[in-house]
């Protein structure tokens, strides 16, 4: 089975633009969660969403929203982009999204925002 | 609210030598515990998981309801396991989401 895809692998914007990443799942899979990775944080949980909604969501401002689509494949957007959104973004996917599932990631996507 | 902790951020070990990474996390009710590991220019991959306790290329770690701890641990450390290995739980009423810690840097030299 092919892994877990993410596009783009590597952007850059400037304050105040928007952007939209993208993930498409392991096949058969339907959850899709996302991770915010920087190096003062960590790995951060943003959402999840199974079968095209939001099952759970983490502590981030609403600038931060995503979607999935019939197909499991899943889009986040950041609006309004501040310097500290720099990041890379990590998807991973999971059959079921239950807490026994095993969930794979992909290789993410590294946001630089100037 | 859950947390997980890994106070070392980086271990360096002699190939050959016993390497442990510790992780402690707080959950009031019981959690799925999880080691994830990346390796250079890799994506980040399941290493192993408390439920299914086997030993997974050297490696084992034991839950520890008592301590809190779920701490991993390989008796002859390979230049190869030298990673970044990140230790994470999922709560059961959290659905998916995956809690990590700050991850511990294993250096290990020839």
């Amino acid at each position: 089975k092919a892994g877990v895809t993410q596009t783009p692998r590597y952007l850059i914007k400037t304050r105040g633009q928007q952007v939209t990443l993208s993930c498409s799942p392991i096949s058969g899979h339907r959850s899709v969660s996302w991770y915010q990775q920087t190096p003062g944080q960590g790995l951060q949980f943003l959402f999840e969403y199974f079968s095209e909604t939001q099952r759970n969501k983490g502590n981030f401002p609403g600038r931060f929203s995503g979607r999935q689509f019939s197909n499991s494949r899943s889009e986040m957007n950041v609006s309004t982009l501040e310097l500290g959104d720099s990041a890379l973004y990590l998807c991973a996917s999971s059959w079921s999204g239950l807490s026994t599932d095993t969930q794979y990631f992909g290789p993410g996507t590294r946001l630089t925002v100037l | 609210a859950q947390r997980v902790t890994q106070p070392e951020k980086l271990l360096s070990v002699f190939k050959g030598a016993p390497v442990e990474l510790k992780c402690n996390y707080s959950y009031s009710g019981s959690p799925e515990l999880f080691w994830y590991v990346q390796y250079s220019r890799q994506r980040l991959q399941l290493l192993l998981r408390h439920i299914s306790r086997e030993s997974i290329k050297g490696f084992t770690a034991d839950l520890n309801k008592g301590e809190t701890s779920f701490h991993l641990k390989k008796p002859f450390a390979q230049e190869e396991d030298s990673a970044m290995y990140y230790c994470a739980l999922k709560g059961q009423a959290a659905g998916n989401k995956l809690t990590f810690g700050g991850g511990t840097r294993v250096l290990v030299k020839p």
